[in-house]
């Protein structure tokens, strides 16, 4: 069955320092595409970054990044430089159910910047 | 640009009243739309997707329906509310040309059932 998890519950980094947030998948589809979005406490979700599974590079957008190990099914999340609007939840996800672009959420993990 | 708007923002209804929220999205057409629900410490919960006009698809069996009676448009209803139905409900949308099926959420609808 496909199944995303987050380990993390909450997470604290110290403002301007990274931080690298946890996602493991599980699936027996070939083709799949990994999703990181931003959960500021308006409720919002923002779409941060996507990583497909046959692309070679990690996907990088700005301050973040996605460290994509296939064989380990791990998609983690790395915020450079954390900014205090970091806090939020940030929710993995991955892409399932072929064409319809469904996504399957992990539970999320808080994180907190301190100044 | 593209927007989605959902109204209303918050709500509180008591248990066995009907439901309807509204969700809209302006500057695309055709898109696919998505309800999703997270309740209290979790994560999301796709409910419905639509790939069409009248072309709805659930994913969790509950009391919960789904309509889209024109292109732009999803409605998320119940005929009677269930204690268990209190979360955050967040509609979505994506583009059938996109490569990646990144979604885009409206604001969402904070539902409390007393």
């Amino acid at each position: 069955a496909q199944k995303i998890t987050q380990t993390q519950p909450g997470m604290f980094v110290q403002e301007k320092e990274a931080v690298t947030l946890d996602c493991t998948y599980d699936t027996s589809d070939q083709s799949y595409g990994l999703f990181w979005y931003k959960q500021p406490s308006s409720g919002e979700m923002i779409f941060l970054i996507y990583q497909g599974s046959y692309d070679e590079q990690n996907a990088t957008e700005g301050r973040y990044s996605l460290n994509f190990q296939k064989a380990r099914k791990s998609a983690n999340l790395v915020i450079s430089a954390s900014q205090l609007g970091d806090s939020a939840m940030y929710f993995c996800a991955m892409e399932i159910g072929g064409s319809q672009g469904n996504l399957i959420f992990g539970k999320g993990t808080k994180l907190s910047v301190k100044p | 640009s593209q927007t989605i708007h959902q109204w209303p923002a918050t709500l509180v209804q008591p248990v066995g009243s009907p439901l309807s929220l509204e969700c809209t999205v302006e500057g695309t057409s055709n898109p696919n739309l998505y309800w999703y629900r997270q309740a209290a410490g979790r994560g999301l919960q796709l409910l419905f997707y639509s790939i069409g006009i009248d072309q709805i698809s659930s994913e969790v069996p509950q009391n919960l329906s789904a309509s889209r009676p024109q292109d732009r448009q999803f409605i998320l209803s119940s005929k009677k509310l269930l204690l268990s139905d209190s979360g955050f409900y967040l509609c979505a949308w994506s583009s059938l040309g996109q490569v990646n099926y990144e979604q885009y959420f409206g604001p969402g609808t904070r539902l409390t059932v007393t």
